[in-house]
């Protein structure tokens, strides 16, 4: 059973950077797992921030960037607004075929 | 202007069978994937499956294989998630979204289906 692990909380101030990552229990996360970022609030449908590891939607503020670091895939959010607070979720492919969420990121902008 | 419209909430007892819809508009529907992501209450997304409404090309997590059945009618633009007996723990809010070549966009607004005796 393939684990996508992402940290469970984080908290960044206003205007501060904060990194969050998404990992793979089958080793190191490439361009080849497509990695899509999404932000989730509460109530809400989530909303495709990032995919295939970098590229962003029309709809997705400058301020979040996707990349690779360290083997994992990683989001980056620089000059956090409160609005910015919400659960992040990664989803990796593997074999093409088949996705697996992470278990979220919550954000807290405080 | 892409959208995916999915059915109401529904309330159902154990046992019962059930199909929920997801409605696309404003683009080819027979080009694109839609999956179908579940959110247990107070949990996070769990990718279930997806299908390809061109060929009705069907790929399942393995955990949700033998579950429920995912399917499409083309000639409306419509993709099904169904089970045939459902349990309480079925009990979420279920997703559709659109997805190409690994990227996914646009998003269903959700169905809560309730499951309870």
């Amino acid at each position: 059973q393939t684990v996508v692990t992402q940290e469970p909380s984080l908290t960044v101030s206003p205007g501060g950077t904060v990194t969050l990552t998404c990992a793979s229990s089958t080793g190191a996360v490439t361009t080849g797992y497509y990695a899509n970022w999404f932000q989730q609030k509460p109530g809400q449908a989530p909303r495709a921030l990032i995919y295939s590891t970098s590229n962003k939607h029309s709809w997705t503020p400058a301020r979040f960037s996707g990349s690779l670091l360290g083997g994992k895939a990683a989001l980056t959010l620089s000059g956090v607004q409160p609005e910015d607070e919400a659960e992040y979720y990664c989803l990796l492919y593997y074999g093409g075929a088949q996705g697996v969420f992470g278990g979220g990121t919550k954000l807290t902008v405080l | 202007e892409v959208q995916l419209v999915q059915s109401g909430a529904e309330v159902k007892k154990p046992g019962e069978s059930l199909k929920i819809s997801c409605k696309g508009s404003g683009y080819s529907f027979t080009s694109y994937w839609i999956a179908w992501v579940r959110q247990m209450p107070g949990k996070g997304l769990e990718w279930m499956g997806m299908i390809y409404p061109g060929d009705s090309d069907t790929r399942y997590s393995p955990s949700f294989q033998g579950q429920v059945t995912i399917s499409a009618d083309r000639s409306i633009n419509t993709a099904y998630l169904q089970w045939s007996s459902l349990k309480a723990p079925d009990t979420a809010i279920y997703y559709c979204a659109r997805q190409i070549s690994g990227a996914y966009d646009y998003w269903g607004q959700g169905t809560l289906v309730t499951v309870s005796s």
